[in-house]
């Protein structure tokens, strides 16, 4: 059964702080993986990934793929309160099918 | 641009009620999705579209929700009747085509069935 599993589910750190998310993902027909925020309601995109240990990076926020151990990792450095929000991890598999994992709540406190 | 746009963005009805849900996707992007997502969960596909067809309604629980697109541009969701587990946030979100560039989220619809 495809399926995205995200850790840990909820992180609570201080400003200034680096954090890990973790993502690994199980999917048939792998494409790639995107990581989105979500404050309130829509999930903005922040990442695509298509291949193996190339990082992307924007700011603060980097990410990078393992396609042998099916896993994505996303990294926050000096960690800000408007760095708190959800962070999904998604999977596009298959022709045009997307999965997503339940997502990892951050918390930044000051 | 406009972003996809989603209305309304909250509804409260009770339940064995019917319910409908608006989505306006971003001009020139052919597929369009309509997605579920819990409280602390990640968004479910319900079902997309390739222009104006259905191309993946597996995950839609057909004896209560229904959708349509016609002319391949807007589209609705309609619910009914609404049962209590329906409460949750109805997530649009449109691409241009088979790209995986990421989709375009709407703002959502938080439904509260009572």
């Amino acid at each position: 059964e495809d399926k995205v599993v995200q850790s840990p589910l909820s992180l609570v750190v201080h400003e200034g702080d680096t954090v890990t998310l973790n993502c690994s993902y199980e999917v048939t027909n792998f494409r790639s993986l995107l990581w989105y925020k979500q404050e309130k309601k829509a999930p903005t995109f922040l990442f695509m990934l298509t291949s193996s240990g190339i990082e992307k990076k924007s700011g603060r926020l980097s990410s990078i793929l393992d396609k042998k151990e099916l896993f994505s990792i996303l990294n926050i450095t000096a960690t800000q309160t408007g760095d708190s929000a959800v962070y999904l991890c998604a999977v596009a598999y298959n022709n045009n099918d997307m999965r997503f994992g339940a997502g990892t709540r951050l918390t930044v406190k000051p | 641009e406009a972003g996809v746009v989603q209305s309304p963005r909250y509804k409260i009805i009770e339940k064995k009620q019917p319910v409908a849900f608006w989505c306006n996707p971003i001009s020139g992007h052919n597929t369009l999705y309509w997605y579920l997502q819990n409280l602390g969960q990640g968004p479910e596909l319900l079902i997309r579209y390739e222009n104006e067809e259905a191309v993946d309604d597996s995950q839609l629980p057909k004896d209560r929700f229904s959708a349509e697109r016609l002319k391949g541009v807007d589209s609705t969701l309609k619910i009914q009747p609404a049962e209590l587990g329906d409460s949750a946030v109805y997530l649009c979100a449109s691409s241009p085509g088979h790209s995986t560039q990421g989709y375009t989220f709407g703002s959502g619809t938080r439904l509260t069935v009572v």
